[in-house]
């Protein structure tokens, strides 16, 4: 199973809401990944997680939260977003981030996210 | 300055030419370098991975690597309509996982 899935696929939320991205794979990676894209830019790094713990905030508003329950699985908790928050959210994972082949990021299908 | 950066396109070429990509870098610590194709409305899929100088063949696609000149390329051979799509470079330095992407270029192949 070479997969990353992520769920839901589309997700509309008001500012005061409370909503949770979820992402998953199977492949046995050790480097999980949340990325942020708007549209016409190239995705932006927001998380990194190495061997289940937090290893790079790219300076993420508190209004993001991220987890990672087990190797398998991230979620991003959303509370209090801004209409500027809308974008699609992708997840990647890779086997670790040594280096060369070990950083190959595979990116699921992301979740296409809208603040009103 | 941007420390990845890609041709502005759109690049248009006709069906069945080559469709040749450029990416140059700043950073001279940079080891792995990526390329990815992304659809419109799709998430990015990597298709290409190179590490040493050199070219780096895979079906149609050829991935060239000057660490030198801090330059990455892409060649897509016999280009079909398939390919039209946003080509992603993306480069790192192997320390914590970072990816660099650059701007991306639109590729757009005529039939």
């Amino acid at each position: 199973d070479t997969e990353v899935t992520q769920t839901p696929k589309h997700l509309v939320m008001g500012m005061t809401n409370k909503k949770s991205l979820k992402c998953e794979q199977h492949m046995g990676h050790r480097a999980m990944y949340w990325y942020k894209q708007k549209a016409k830019k190239p995705p932006e790094l927001m998380f990194v997680y190495s061997y289940e713990k937090l290893s790079i905030n790219e300076s993420v508003p508190s209004r993001f939260s991220p987890e990672c329950p087990n190797s398998s699985l991230l979620n991003l908790h959303l509370h209090a977003l801004q209409p500027e928050d809308s974008a699609l959210y992708l997840c990647a994972s890779s086997q670790d981030h040594a280096s060369g082949m070990y950083n190959e990021q595979f990116f699921g299908p992301g979740t296409r996210l809208t603040v009103l | 300055q941007k420390e990845v950066e890609q041709n502005s396109g759109p690049l248009s070429v006709p069906e069945g030419a080559i469709a040749s990509l450029n990416c140059t870098y700043s950073d001279r610590g940079s080891q792995s370098f990526f390329w990815y194709r992304q659809y419109s409305g799709k998430s990015p899929e990597l298709i290409m991975s190179i590490y040493s100088n050199g070219d780096k063949e895979d079906g149609r696609f050829t991935a060239q690597l000057n660490k030198a000149s801090q330059y990455v390329s892409l060649l897509i051979r016999d280009s079909q309509p398939s390919d039209s799509a946003t080509y992603l470079c993306a480069v790192s330095n192997n320390q914590g996982g970072k990816l660099i992407f650059g701007q991306g270029t639109e590729l757009s192949v005529k039939p």
